[in-house]
């Protein structure tokens, strides 16, 4: 069974840093793409981030780019979102997601995590 | 980069009923070497993950009910709910794959029963 956890969402303040991690598990994690998707409260879902299956190609949305920095673990199954220069608009639900197939990033989402809540404040 | 729409924002069907739903790309997702269109739609219901229910505009995920069904080419599409059932209520959302990122998503559509 494909399993996706996020974890590391915490309240921080404005201007701060944060690394969200998610743990997959159920299925050959380096063969798939991967995303960072987020859903600030009560909105609309807002693509963040994606990290090629080898972590040698990486792109964001205009919104986070040269504050975040996705990467990935293959050898730990796991997928990482540094997060710099919080603003409060990054207030979000960030969710982790798999691409539907292998070696190919132009494929929809087909695991979801339940998503890690980030709240940016003072 | 390729913005999304969806109309309405929210519809309210009673059961049994059609629901229909509709998307707009704000320039063609239909890729010629391959003739498929990246479009996908999602359902989310509330406190949970968005869930896949169509792909390639309109292909059903396995386990989706068959009263989901996606139509549609170039930069319109549809996503039809047969005879809406009490389950269904949830937000959707329509989504573009072409190319290179972002891989933007709609606003989302709110579907509730009348």
């Amino acid at each position: 069974e494909v399993q996706l956890v996020e974890s590391g969402g915490v309240v921080v303040q404005p201007g701060g840093s944060l690394r969200l991690s998610c743990a997959a598990s159920g299925f050959t994690f380096d063969d798939y793409a991967m995303h960072w998707v987020r859903q600030a409260p009560g909105k609309g879902l807002e693509w963040v981030s994606l990290i090629s299956w080898d972590g040698g190609s990486t792109y964001y949305a205009d919104s986070v780019k040269g504050r975040f920095t996705i990467s990935r673990d293959n050898s730990k199954n796991s997928l990482y979102l540094q997060m710099n220069s919080l603003r409060a608009e990054d207030t979000a639900l960030y969710y982790c997601a798999k691409v539907a197939r292998g070696y190919s990033s132009s494929w929809p989402f087909d695991y979801w995590g339940q998503g890690t809540l980030v709240t940016v404040s003072s | 980069d390729i913005v999304m729409t969806q109309s309405p924002d929210s519809l309210a069907v009673s059961l049994g009923e059609r629901a229909t739903i509709n998307c707009k790309s704000s320039q063609s997702v239909l890729y010629s070497s391959n003739n498929k269109n990246y479009l996908a739609w999602y359902q989310q219901k509330p406190g949970q993950p968005p869930k896949l229910l169509i792909y390639w505009a309109s292909t059903r995920e396995s386990g989706v009910p068959d009263r989901f069904s996606g139509s549609g080419s170039g930069t319109d599409f549809t996503l039809t709910i047969s005879s809406l059932q009490a389950e269904d209520v949830a937000v959707y959302y329509c989504q573009q794959y072409y190319s290179t990122p972002p891989f933007t998503f709609g606003p989302g559509t709110k579907v509730d029963i009348k």
